[in-house]
């Protein structure tokens, strides 16, 4: 089956630890993305990512990370810099850019203690 | 700079009316992308439909209708005799050409419960 799994779906974590969300896809996607959404609000963009080795900023990429080694897989770290992590994380891939439906995978609700 | 806004916050409505969640979008480019998605309790966001903005014509699939307006700057949701399974948080979002071209914009969502 084609998509997109992120692991894992539920993660805690202690105030000040650098924890890393996994995100794969088998679409052959050249395009990647990772969305935060908190509740009552729409999904705002991290990073994306067009194709290997190259990643770009969105509109809240402070206190996170990313690398693109692989075109199947696009990990985002959260890092003790992030004021505010605790959220719902969501990643996507689409063929080539924004302009093109992107699939979702389930999510990962990371909770800080 | 591209927003979207969906002003009702929540829905309810009774097993087999109809419902339409409105979508206003704003953007200064010329050519853009409008899509609906639905975000059932599960979390997965499921893509219901992309619109260009060249094509305004309206599109059905199924119980689904989308009414595209370019003059008022909508992209209206329509669910014909809703059902149970319809219930969700729906999110209209944009895409442009300009700068940000791989970003899309979300509204905040409509969370619909239909009632059986």
């Amino acid at each position: 089956d084609g998509g997109i799994t992120q692991s894992p779906k539920y993660l805690f974590r202690k105030e000040g630890q650098n924890v890393t969300l996994s995100c794969e896809q088998n679409l052959n996607h050249d395009a990647m993305y990772w969305y935060r959404q908190d509740p009552g609000q729409g999904l705002r963009l991290i990073y994306y990512s067009q194709i290997v080795n190259d990643f770009q900023k969105g509109d809240i990429a402070e206190g996170y990370s990313v690398s693109r080694e692989k075109k199947e897989s696009f990990p985002l770290t959260v890092t003790s810099a992030q004021k505010n992590p605790t959220a719902f994380y969501l990643c996507a891939s689409s063929i080539t850019s924004g302009r093109d439906e992107q699939f979702f995978g389930p999510g990962t609700r990371l909770t800080v203690l | 700079a591209q927003k979207v806004t969906q002003a009702q916050t929540e829905i309810s409505v009774v097993e087999k009316e109809d419902v339409t969640l409105d979508c206003v979008y704003e953007t200064r480019d010329t050519t853009y992308y409008l899509f609906w998605y639905k975000q059932p309790p599960s979390g997965e966001l499921v893509f219901l439909i992309r619109r260009n903005s060249f094509d305004e014509q309206n599109e059905i699939s199924g119980r689904y209708s989308w009414n595209f307006q370019k003059s008022t700057s909508s992209f209206n949701f329509t669910i014909t005799a809703s059902q149970v399974v319809d219930s969700a948080v729906y999110f209209c979002a944009l895409s442009g050409l300009g700068t940000g071209a791989n970003n899309l914009f979300f509204g905040t969502g409509t969370r619909l419960t239909v009632i059986p």
